[in-house]
């Protein structure tokens, strides 16, 4: 079976550009995550879809940040305007359901380069 | 609120010596704890997990058992290969509060050699 797909696997813009970020999860995985991981760091939690919930954006750092996702498909993460510090790899993961002994399964992630 | 220290990196070994990878945990109620590993270019991938107490959590020689008394959640494997070098994150996930957003270390690079 399929796991988590991430499109696009790189990306490279220019300062001030929007960006879309897409991630396909695993089929019937209800709760799903993006996170950001700059060089060599660890991974910073952006936001949080459940279901039909209203998502937990409690991670996202400013406004130009925003994320939707349709039911429990495909989300997309969304960059306004974007900034040579967003520079990094956004990372999606998928799981199963609202377990906490349920792994998360992860994407290979976008690179994003702001010129 | 949650917490998840991970030794600091990078440990740099050599193929065939024993691996042991930090990890201490704080949290507010009874956590799963998980490993995942990521390779270059990479996302994470699950590597191990345990679910309670003195649990074993086992894969591809890795091994990890939940010390709730110490709080830890160390990674050891006996005999190190080239190919296992990536970076290690310890992470928990902790139903107290209704959140299932998990807490992860840092991360430690490993680094083994010929």
């Amino acid at each position: 079976g399929a796991g988590v797909s991430q499109s696009p696997s790189n990306k490279v813009t220019e300062k001030g550009k929007d960006v879309e970020l897409r991630c396909d999860p695993i089929s019937g995985h209800t709760a799903l995550y993006w996170y950001r991981q700059r060089l060599g760091q660890g991974l910073e939690f952006l936001i949080y879809f459940q279901g039909n919930s209203a998502p937990d954006k409690s991670g996202l750092p400013s406004d130009r940040f925003s994320a939707e996702r349709t039911g429990e498909s495909v989300s997309t993460l969304t960059i306004q305007r974007t900034q040579q510090e967003d520079s990094a790899v956004y990372l999606c993961a998928s799981s199963s359901g609202t377990g906490h002994n349920q792994p998360q399964h992860f994407g290979d992630g976008t690179r994003l380069s702001i010129l | 609120g949650n917490s998840v220290t991970q030794m600091e990196g990078p440990v740099t070994l050599s193929e065939e010596a024993f691996l042991t990878i930090n990890c201490t945990y704080t949290a507010t109620g009874y956590p799963s704890l998980f490993w995942y590993v990521q390779y270059p270019g990479e996302g994470l991938q699950l590597l191990l997990k345990a679910t309670k107490a003195d649990d074993k959590g086992s894969n591809k020689g890795f091994e990890a058992t939940y010390r709730k008394e110490t709080t830890s959640f160390h990674l050891e494997k006996g005999s190190v290969q080239v190919s296992d070098s990536a970076v290690y994150f310890c992470a928990l996930s902790d139903p107290s509060g209704g959140s299932y957003i998990p807490t992860f270390g840092r991360g430690t690079s490993l680094i083994v050699h010929p």
